[in-house]
């Protein structure tokens, strides 16, 4: 069975800074790694995804996230935050049975 | 990207009645959707699997005879949470691919908050 890991669950930060949410995850078998973010008020929206390729994964708005295959890692990062990037994060892993199994999520608060 | 409604966005009902929650893929055919159930800061869980033209698949621990999935067409997929009660209360999400292939991306709905009082 596979699982998500992700160890900030609430993380408050100031505009401009920077930004690394963990992920870790566990599955034997080859993965799809995704991250989602949950703006208030909305459903849930891809950020980015990793299937296979460049470890190094960029997404929308400028986030990006790294696989790192020894680790069993796949972290969020952003270089500067914005105030409008306050919402909640989801790392979600897909194994062979293409069903999501998604982390406990980390709610970001970016301070103005 | 593709868009999957969710309907409704909110809802309220009695302890003992049924409710149904409509999942619908607009722009694509859904060969497979997925119903989640997300408590208050907590993530999804996966309740169960369908595809078109078959029986669910639920996951461990989920009752199929309260938490009735059809998914008759490419288009369409509900779940029924019957003789509900207050421990039903929370937020499900219904996500939708149009493929079985490895790269086929799941799309979600905005999720129906139900209360049981």
């Amino acid at each position: 069975a596979q699982s998500v890991s992700q160890h900030n669950h609430h993380v408050i930060l100031s505009e401009a800074a920077s930004l690394e949410l963990g992920c870790n995850y566990s599955y034997g078998g080859t993965v799809n790694l995704f991250w989602y973010v949950q703006y208030p008020g909305q459903h849930l929206q891809l950020l980015l995804k990793y299937f296979s390729g460049d470890p190094l994964v960029k997404g929308i708005k400028g986030f990006e996230a790294e696989f790192i295959k020894s680790k069993f890692s796949f972290n969020l990062r952003k270089p500067s935050v914005q105030w409008s990037d306050t919402a909640e994060y989801f790392c979600a892993v897909a194994g062979s049975a293409r069903q999501l199994t998604f982390g406990s999520g980390t709610q970001l608060t970016v301070l103005p | 990207g593709a868009v999957v409604s969710q309907h409704p966005s909110r809802v309220i009902c009695k302890s003992g009645t049924s409710v149904k929650i409509e999942c619908r893929s607009l722009d694509f055919q859904a060969t497979t959707m997925f119903w989640y159930r997300q408590f208050p800061k907590q993530s999804l869980m996966l309740m169960a699997t369908s595809n078109e033209g078959s029986k669910a698949t639920y996951e461990q621990g989920v009752e199929k005879d309260k938490f009735l999935i059809n998914h008759a067409s490419l288009t369409l997929s509900t779940l029924t949470v019957t003789s509900a009660h207050p421990e039903d209360s929370s937020f499900y999400i219904c996500s939708a691919r149009e493929g079985t292939g490895r790269h086929t991306e799941a799309f979600f709905g905005q999720g129906t908050r139900l209360t049981v009082v």
